[in-house]
């Protein structure tokens, strides 16, 4: 059973438009979310992260969105940039210390063409 | 500032061989170390994680072990390799939320 999911494959968008990555979850026990960028052959990198106390995160052109409610988060990137083409993967963690679960979707490739 | 080294980069094995992936971080104490999986075009998969020296949680029976002989060591091995273990293995470590990756190792079993 997924209790991470992103839906979406893939996403094809204009440079300078904005991207939205889309994410459900599950488990209303999971208080922490994060998104990762990958390229292919590297590890994902941290990119954004958001606590379920809040609704929204920014850091510069990277805004994360949170619906408790609805059990939905999304990523924006505004505006994109090629460079931001890669595979991006949304995480979820209940934290306990004594778990340490994160547990992904299984990602989105996005593709930025100029 | 922490850092993750893991190796090799890529392997080939031959089915039945056996496997060991190392993974070590420096520059924190008592992280939570994970072996994630990556097959060709799904997500990442978690495998095994400890949050602890000789503590191993796993999350998916497999023909895969795990070890944590140190604090920041974490191994990946096999007995026995299958076509079917082939894929990209990243270790990562965390000491709250965020989980910072190694650059994976691709593993071809043939």
């Amino acid at each position: 059973d997924q209790q991470v999911k992103q839906n979406s494959p893939s996403l094809s968008v204009q440079e300078g438009r904005i991207s939205i990555l889309n994410c459900d979850y599950t488990n209303s026990m999971f208080d922490y979310f994060l998104w990762y960028k990958k390229y292919p052959a590297e590890g994902p990198t941290f990119l954004i992260s958001i606590s379920s106390i809040k609704d929204k995160n920014e850091d510069g052109r990277f805004t994360v969105f949170l619906n408790k409610s609805a059990k939905h988060l999304s990523l924006h990137i505004v505006p994109s940039q090629p460079g931001d083409s890669a595979v991006y993967f949304c995480a979820a963690s209940a934290w306990d210390r004594s778990q340490g679960n994160l547990i992904f979707g299984k990602g989105t490739k996005l593709s930025v063409k100029p | 500032s922490q850092t993750i080294h893991q190796w090799p980069a890529t392997l080939v094995q031959p089915v039945g061989s056996p496997l060991s992936l190392e993974c070590t971080v420096e520059g924190t104490s008592n992280p939570n170390l994970y072996w994630y999986r990556q097959a060709a075009g799904r997500g990442l998969q978690l495998l095994f994680y400890s949050v602890g020296i000789g503590q191993i949680s796993s999350e998916v029976p497999q023909n895969l072990s795990a070890s944590r002989p140190q604090d920041r060591q974490f191994i990946l091995s096999s007995k026995k390799l299958l076509l079917s273990d082939s894929g990209f293995y990243l270790c990562a470590w965390s000491v709250r939320y965020e989980a910072f990756f190694g650059q994976g190792t691709r593993l071809t079993v043939v």
